[in-house]
């Protein structure tokens, strides 16, 4: 059973630009998180989504950063216009259908890096 | 609101010889708690967990940790580090509400093994 997939692993951008991050839950997995964890700073919550639902938005930015988990293919996070500020690791985790619902399982995340 | 506590941001232990490192929590009631390993450049690991029940949690890799209720405190333990244990530990809590929210980590623990 594949991991949860995150690409790419690293991403530069220049200041204005967009940047789309791409999460592969698990097999078997409907629910998706995103984390952003800046340089010497633990994971801080950004959206909880389920397939075609956000369920918990409380940690994204108000602007320029959106969330979407489609009915097929992968969970997208989305930064529009970044800035320096945005640089950092964005990881997603998944969690399964019923079960063991609780507990999260991470990909290897997406290292963003503003110019 | 709940918040995770690392009280140490570097600990270094020799080779072979024990290990504890520390999380203390502030929530309501008891929370959902884990520990993560994160290895440079790498996603976060999944070491260990506590719902409920038993208290001293078996995790992979060696590792232990206890839930003291009286305490807060989910304290992460090895009795013989190895080289390869060297990596960043997080802490985290999640809501037993509905396991549907993001978790909450604390800022990590450096781990530094000595020959």
């Amino acid at each position: 059973n594949a991991g949860v997939m995150q690409n790419p692993r690293h991403l530069v951008r220049r200041r204005g630009q967009e940047a789309r991050l791409r999460c592969s839950p698990m097999k078997g997995h409907s629910h998706v998180y995103w984390y952003r964890q800046l340089p010497e700073e633990g994971l801080k919550f950004m959206v909880y989504l389920q397939k075609e639902n956000i369920i918990d938005e409380s940690g994204m930015p108000k602007e320029r950063f959106s969330a979407e988990f489609p009915k097929e293919g992968p969970s997208i996070l989305r930064i529009q216009q970044v800035v320096r500020g945005d640089s950092a690791a964005y990881f997603c985790a998944s969690s399964p259908v019923g079960g063991d619902v609780e507990t999260q399982y991470f990909g290897p995340g997406t290292r963003l890096l503003v110019l | 609101a709940q918040s995770v506590t690392q009280p140490d941001i570097h600990i270094t232990v020799s080779e072979g010889a024990s290990l504890e490192l520390r999380c203390n929590y502030s929530y309501g009631a008891t929370p959902y708690l884990f520990w993560y390993v994160q290895s440079p450049g790498q996603g976060l690991q999944l070491l260990l967990k506590y719902f409920s029940g038993d208290t001293l949690v078996q995790g992979i890799k060696g590792f232990e940790a206890e839930f003291k209720r009286s305490q807060s405190s989910f304290n992460l333990r090895k009795p013989s580090v190895h080289w390869s244990d060297a990596a960043e530990y997080f802490c985290a809590v999640g809501d037993p509400g509905g396991g549907a929210d993001g978790l909450t980590f604390g800022k990590g623990t450096h781990l530094i093994i000595q020959p």
